[in-house]
């Protein structure tokens, strides 16, 4: 049974450009959560989504930044006209509901230039 | 407004030793607590989850106790070892739909 699964693990972008981060969720999973890491810090919530549903976005800029967890297909974090200091490692879990624990990827880092 | 907040951004200890890490919680009511392990360039792993009709619960060398009236959880690690060497995370339900909050983080060195 594969983990979750993050692509592309590193990222790079030009300031102005568009950053597309996939996550695929553990089979059976239908909960997905982003967050973001900075070097030394804890992580930070952006977004928790169900199946076509956004649960809790209290924690995502609104300019910019949006995510989708369609029917089919992986749920994605997309971050428009990116700026240096979107610069982070930014993480994926998924958990099966009720009080599951989350199972997370290995992040994609993206680093904007 | 809600905090979770972790003892110290670091903690050093001999091999052999007993580890404790502590997390506590502001303006939350969870039912549950989940303590998790991060390793540098890795995602979290989950550890430990406890309830909050459950005062203590141990796996291996691992033991979390949960105080709701000082709203704290205590992560023990016993007989600690150099491989324990990790950052550990605990985490809280927001809203007790499992959306769910980190603390910084506790970064542990167990040294041989």
């Amino acid at each position: 049974n594969a983990g979750v699964m993050q692509n592309p693990r590193h990222l790079v972008r030009r300031r102005g450009q568009e950053a597309r981060l996939r996550c695929s969720p553990m089979k059976g999973h239908s909960h997905v959560y982003w967050y973001r890491q900075l070097p030394e810090e804890g992580l930070k919530f952006m977004v928790y989504l169900q199946k076509e549903n956004i649960i809790d976005e209290s924690g995502m800029p609104k300019e910019r930044f949006s995510a989708e967890f369609p029917k089919e297909g992986p749920s994605i974090l997309r971050i428009q006209q990116v700026v240096r200091g979107d610069s982070a490692a930014y993480f994926c879990a998924s958990s099966a509901g009720g009080n599951s624990p989350l199972h997370f990827g290995n992040g994609t880092r993206l680093t904007v230039t | 407004s809600q905090k979770i907040e972790q003892n110290s951004e670091a903690l050093n200890i001999q091999e052999g030793k007993t580890a404790t890490l502590t997390c506590n919680y502001t303006n939350y009511s969870p039912a549950y607590l989940q303590w998790y392990r991060q390793d540098p360039g890795r995602g979290p792993v989950f550890l430990l989850l406890i309830r909050e009709n459950e005062k203590e619960k141990r796996k291996e060398r691992l033991k979390v106790t949960f105080d709701t009236t000082l709203k704290q959880s205590l992560f023990h690690i016993t007989a600690s070892q150099p491989a324990d060497s990790a950052t550990y995370l605990c985490a809280l339900d927001r809203g007790n739909n499992n959306d769910m909050r980190f603390g910084a983080g506790t970064r542990l060195t167990v040294k041989p």
